[in-house]
């Protein structure tokens, strides 16, 4: 089965508190990409990031970092200090070639994070 | 403005009467995808077209139909809507569908079937 799982459903937090949001994903496939998305409260879908399959180096980007581990699967992400705006839903996604030279982009169920004041 | 823009934004309609909901983007993007959200599932994908006049089906096609004539629309059609397809959809493109560009999402449409 090619699927990504995101097992937390809902994260709360107190600002500035540290917090991961967990991806794990299983594909048949060697070539691949991993992407985060983060949905606010607004509703529209912003893109984070990308990582391809062969690109195991770990990113950071200002306060957030991503952990991506092929030994386990996982792709995880990581806001440091977090804020009030992060308050969001984040969805972890995987695109693997489909049919007819397409790729399929394949969504978890997303974590939906709140940072309180 | 690079952007996605769907319309309407909401919607609400009753069983059996047909509606479309528009798709346009202004990037010059090969590939645009149709997507529904719902609460635990997060996106599944309705249809995508990897080119104009060139559609194929997604996870949860039943009960839709697309159509790309031009490169820039790909409108999405509920010949006769259900409850069921009560849901939040989203319109999405990208430079071309080879998996790796990140792709563009429209605002949603909030689809409610009576």
């Amino acid at each position: 089965a090619q699927k990504v799982t995101q097992a937390q459903t809902e994260i709360s937090v107190v600002e500035k508190e540290d917090v991961t949001l967990d991806c794990v994903y299983e594909t048949r496939d060697t070539t691949y990409y991993l992407f985060w998305y983060k949905q606010p409260p607004s509703g529209e879908l912003v893109f984070l990031i990308r990582r391809n399959s062969f690109d195991e180096q770990n990113e950071i980007s200002g306060r957030y970092s991503w952990n991506f581990q092929k030994s386990t699967s996982s792709f995880n992400f990581t806001i440091t200090a977090s804020q009030v705006v992060d308050s969001a839903v984040y969805f972890c996604a995987l695109s693997i070639p489909g049919p007819k030279s397409s790729y399929k982009l394949i969504f978890g169920s997303g974590t939906r994070l709140l940072v309180r004041p | 403005e690079a952007q996605v823009t769907q319309n309407p934004r909401y919607l609400i309609t009753v069983t059996g009467k047909k509606l479309t909901v528009t798709c346009s983007q202004n990037m010059n993007h090969e590939y645009m995808s149709w997507y529904r959200q719902d609460p635990g599932l997060g996106l599944r994908q309705i249809y995508y077209s990897m080119n104009v006049e060139v559609t194929d089906k997604g996870d949860v096609p039943e009960g839709y139909k697309v159509s790309r004539k031009e490169k820039r629309n790909f409108p999405l059609i509920l010949e006769s809507p259900s409850p069921n397809q009560t849901s939040l959809y989203f319109c999405a493109s990208s430079p071309l569908g080879d998996g790796y560009y990140e792709q563009y999402f429209g605002p949603g449409t909030r689809l409610t079937v009576t």
